[in-house]
């Protein structure tokens, strides 16, 4: 059963660019890796998604190493309005058609003026 | 407007009293799923359903029961089984059911009173 660890908060200023670590042990040479944000009181909205190298789109980017066992979403240029919890998500396939969806504990961020 | 909905936003029951919980989606999907969220946490499978007909326990499906009569359809019932039920859900849809992306509904906040 794979597992994921973020860090709990982080804090940053606007106009910087974040970083944000995953660590996810055992994924499946199948399993993609995507990034959600989620403001209070919401439903997490999709971010990006990646298997390997580098993803890009108009709001941020996903670096995988070779080895997949992290990954790191990066946020170029933050405003306040990215203030938000980030989790991380990858699939985890448990025998058969079956999978186990493993989520992050999320990373709170705030962004400071 | 394709999209995902849940009713009520807020809802309040007595202890000991069952309460379903709608999701309705119309975005074709073939995967939905059902989420517990407490303050300040993560995200906690409930259910998942990958076809008409058939659902799976996720990490916390006791005192939850599910069914999915219906593609578009995805209702959760929280029984008095359920000893701590105050909670946020979300409601989630996939078209396949690996880390595929989820759309989110907006969520239903559950009080016991």
């Amino acid at each position: 059963l794979a597992k994921t660890t973020q860090p709990i908060s982080m804090d940053s200023y606007e106009g910087q660019e974040v970083n944000i670590t995953c660590s996810h042990n055992n994924i499946a040479t199948n399993d993609y890796i995507t990034w959600y944000q989620q403001f209070p009181s919401q439903g997490p909205r999709f971010i990006i998604q990646g298997y390997k190298t580098k993803v890009k789109n108009e709001v941020a980017s996903l670096f995988i190493p070779a080895d997949r066992k992290s990954s790191t979403l990066s946020l170029p240029r933050v405003s306040l309005s990215d203030t938000a919890v980030y989790y991380c998500l990858v699939g985890d396939p448990q025998g058969g058609s079956n999978y186990q969806l493993i989520w992050g504990a999320g990373t709170k961020l705030i962004i400071k003026p | 407007d394709g999209g995902i909905t849940q009713s009520p936003k807020y809802l309040f029951r007595k202890e000991g009293q069952n309460v379903t919980l709608s999701c309705e989606q119309n975005l074709n999907h073939d995967a939905m799923y059902w989420y517990r969220q407490d303050p300040g946490q993560g995200l906690r499978l409930i259910y998942y359903s990958q076809i008409v007909n058939d659902f799976q326990k996720g990490d916390i499906a006791e005192g939850y029961s599910v069914s999915r009569e219906k593609k578009e359809s995805f209702p959760l019932t929280v029984t008095s089984a359920q000893k701590n039920p105050t909670a946020f859900y979300l409601c989630a849809s996939s078209m396949g059911a690996d880390a595929d992306t989820q759309y989110f509904g907006p969520g239903t906040r559950l009080t016991v009173l």
